[in-house]
């Protein structure tokens, strides 16, 4: 089967800072999902990004389909930022397959 | 409603018990899934339903579940005679259609002692 894999498995910024959490997959996608799972447990959507760049607000993300990778951007990172992030791919069929998630924390 | 709906918010249960967990989907969507998510893991796949019918449960683990949306809405998951590998939150999602993005419940946490 598939393979996500994402990079770093942990992250600790100070408030302010900027980062990059990355996203590989193994074989072509019909669909990429990121999400943020807050300390309380909720996964929220942040983007629906098959391909190319989309932003919203400090997080922007972009997805090279043919390079089989995605990124995920967070600028000026704030507490509230922290929690596990994941990216999620339709391979074959339609479930999500997740990584195992970048844990962020943001201390101020 | 406005999201995805899942009762109830927090489940114990003893071992052996039967358990059952329900799902309202966002008003209109078609496809609703499953995900069991372990301590310090990602959510995996358990099955998927468009409308009423169940078009893949690969990802049950075992007999012991079986999951239902009888009138192509709400969706129960249920767990017969439980054990406490069955510990984790059950993770519920919709979309339109297959091919858009997935929204998530909240989810329930379910505690097998």
């Amino acid at each position: 089967g598939i393979q996500v894999e994402q990079s770093p498995p942990d992250l600790i910024l100070q408030e302010g800072a900027n980062s990059t959490l990355r996203c590989n997959f193994s074989d072509s996608v019909n669909n990429l999902q990121w999400f943020h799972q807050n300390p309380w447990g909720q996964l929220i959507n942040l983007f629906y990004i098959p391909s190319g760049t989309k932003q919203n607000g400090r997080l922007s993300a972009t997805t090279v389909a043919t390079e089989r990778y995605s990124l995920l951007y967070i600028s000026s990172s704030q507490t509230t930022d922290s929690g596990v992030y994941f990216c999620a791919v339709v391979w074959a069929g339609t479930a999500l397959i997740f990584g195992k998630g970048t844990t962020l924390s943001v201390s101020s | 409603g406005a999201g995805v709906s899942q009762s109830p918010r927090y489940k114990v249960a003893k071992r052996g018990q039967d358990v059952a967990l329900r799902c309202d989907p966002i008003s209109g969507h078609v496809s609703l899934f499953w995900y069991q998510q372990a301590l310090g893991q990602g959510p995996e796949f358990l099955t998927y339903f468009q409308n009423e019918a169940q078009l893949d449960k690969s990802g049950l683990p075992s007999d012991r579940f079986f999951a239902e949306r009888p009138e192509g809405s709400v969706s129960t998951l249920k767990i017969q005679r439980t054990q406490q590998e069955d510990s984790a939150v059950y993770l519920c999602a919709s979309s339109l259609d297959g091919q858009t993005p997935q929204h998530f419940g909240d989810g329930t946490r379910l505690s097998i002692l």
